[in-house]
């Protein structure tokens, strides 16, 4: 059974760097093929894809985002960690990761709701 | 980036009815399409994926067409634990979600 938990500050204050971890079981980021994905959700509003790693440690970042955000992983530890820097009350949300599987989001943690505040 | 456009925003429906939610896109995603299904509180869940195969351990009375531009998501008869929020999104182009289309009990 593939499981993946979101962990992280509930509250960060604005221009703070934000620091997601996302634990994982059931599956290797050593594996060919496996892949891990950050998605946000604004409360009440729609998702948002924010950035994704590989096996072979290939990253891609959402084009509107990318300079504010790093993912890495940390294979022994079955974690993908997702850091996005200046942070403003616009980008509260829950933050969720998932895996990817063959282009699709599969299973999905259970979220972290990050509030940006002052 | 290619857009997805959901229709309707709301669907008000009662158990036992047929649903029939649109996800039409700026461009053509081929198949490259899901469906997912989002209860209050809760993370969403993989329903439909190359538009129109069912996800494990989900009912057959969910079902996908389209490709291409528009996509459809059909559920035969409504239960009461369907009613949620229901997102498409697209892989054929990195990755874009619809905004969405709540499915209330009328």
């Amino acid at each position: 059974q593939v499981t993946l938990k979101e962990s992280g500050p509930a509250l960060v204050k604005p221009t703070q760097t934000l620091t997601l971890t996302c634990t994982f079981s059931g599956i290797s980021l050593s594996t060919s093929g496996m892949r891990v994905s950050w998605i946000r959700q604004p409360p009440g509003k729609a998702l948002e894809w924010l950035a994704r790693i590989d096996w072979d440690d290939d990253k891609f970042y959402s084009t509107s985002l990318k300079t504010r955000l790093t993912i890495s992983k940390d294979t022994s530890k079955n974690q993908v960690v997702l850091t996005m820097t200046n942070m403003d009350p616009v980008d509260t949300a829950t933050y969720y990761c998932a895996r990817l599987d063959s282009g699709w989001f599969d299973p999905w943690g259970q979220g972290t709701l990050v509030t940006v505040s002052s | 980036e290619i857009v997805l456009t959901q229709s309707p925003a709301t669907l008000s429906l009662s158990p036992g009815e047929r649903a029939t939610l649109s996800c039409r896109a700026s461009q053509s995603v081929s198949s490259y399409l899901a469906w997912y299904q989002q209860k209050p509180g809760q993370a969403p869940r993989l329903l439909i994926y190359d538009a129109s195969y069912r996800a494990t351990g989900i009912p057959a009375r969910f079902s996908g067409s389209g490709s291409g531009t528009d996509f459809t998501l059909t559920i035969s008869s409504l239960e009461p634990e369907d009613f949620a929020v229901y997102y498409c999104q697209q892989r054929s182009n990195w990755y874009t979600f619809g905004q969405g289309t709540k499915l209330e009990i009328k």
